[in-house]
């Protein structure tokens, strides 16, 4: 079975401050990795995606994850955190012959002035 | 271009009643999946479909149903509500269903069972 562990269900940062936020999957074929935010009272946005290309991959809002095969991990880090990025991030994971996204449990971020 | 339309974004029903959620995909997209968003569960998997067709279910009684009209629009019925299915119901959209495909996600349906 597809899983992604989100470690930490809350992060807190303060603004300015770099953002890292940790996922690590389990797949037995090579897997499809997606970051997704999702602020309050709305639906899930595509921040960036991994499909087999670059292991750097750069998202919107300055955001990037790097997969890496070796540590089954795909963090999502921004160097400098601004209030705005204050939101639920989840993590999500499909493989080649599935249709269904496998997500985390999400991880809350908080910005601090 | 449009995003994906949920229709109604909110609804307040009570047990055993059933309800019927709309989800209208970006124009040109042919799968729509189901999700369903609780602060227990997390985001689970209902089910997708592509050209009308159910391609994909997830873990979920039968009372869960959908189906997907030739313009690609879906619904998803619950039957006999629980108070366990008060719960964030997403839509999601994407051309083909291919896997390298991200899913584009609608604002949801908030359901609240009394």
């Amino acid at each position: 079975a597809q899983s992604v562990t989100q470690l930490g269900s809350h992060v807190s940062v303060s603004e300015g401050a770099l953002v890292l936020l940790r996922c690590n999957y389990s797949s037995s074929v090579p897997p499809y990795l997606f970051w997704y935010v999702q602020y309050p009272n709305q639906g899930l946005q595509l921040l960036l995606k991994y499909t087999s290309a670059a292991t750097l991959v750069k998202g919107i809002n300055g955001f990037e994850a790097e997969f890496k095969k070796s540590e089954t991990s795909f963090h999502l880090t921004k160097p400098s955190a601004h209030m705005s990025d204050a939101a639920e991030y989840f993590c999500a994971v499909t493989y080649s012959s599935g249709y269904a996204l496998n997500f985390g449990k999400g991880t809350s971020l908080l910005v601090t002035p | 271009k449009a995003g994906v339309t949920q229709t109604p974004r909110y609804l307040i029903k009570t047990r055993g009643q059933q309800v019927t959620l709309s989800c209208s995909p970006i124009s040109g997209h042919r799968s729509v999946s189901w999700y369903q968003q609780t602060p227990g569960q997390g985001l689970q998997f209902l089910f997708e479909y592509f050209s009308e067709t159910q391609r994909n279910k997830g873990n979920f009684p039968g009372r869960f149903s959908g189906r997907q009209f030739s313009n690609s629009r879906s619904e998803m019925n619950v039957s006999t509500l629980e108070l366990g299915d008060s719960a964030l119901y997403l839509c999601a959209s994407r051309p083909t269903g291919e896997v390298n495909q991200p899913q584009h996600f609608g604002d949801g349906t908030r359901l609240s069972i009394l």
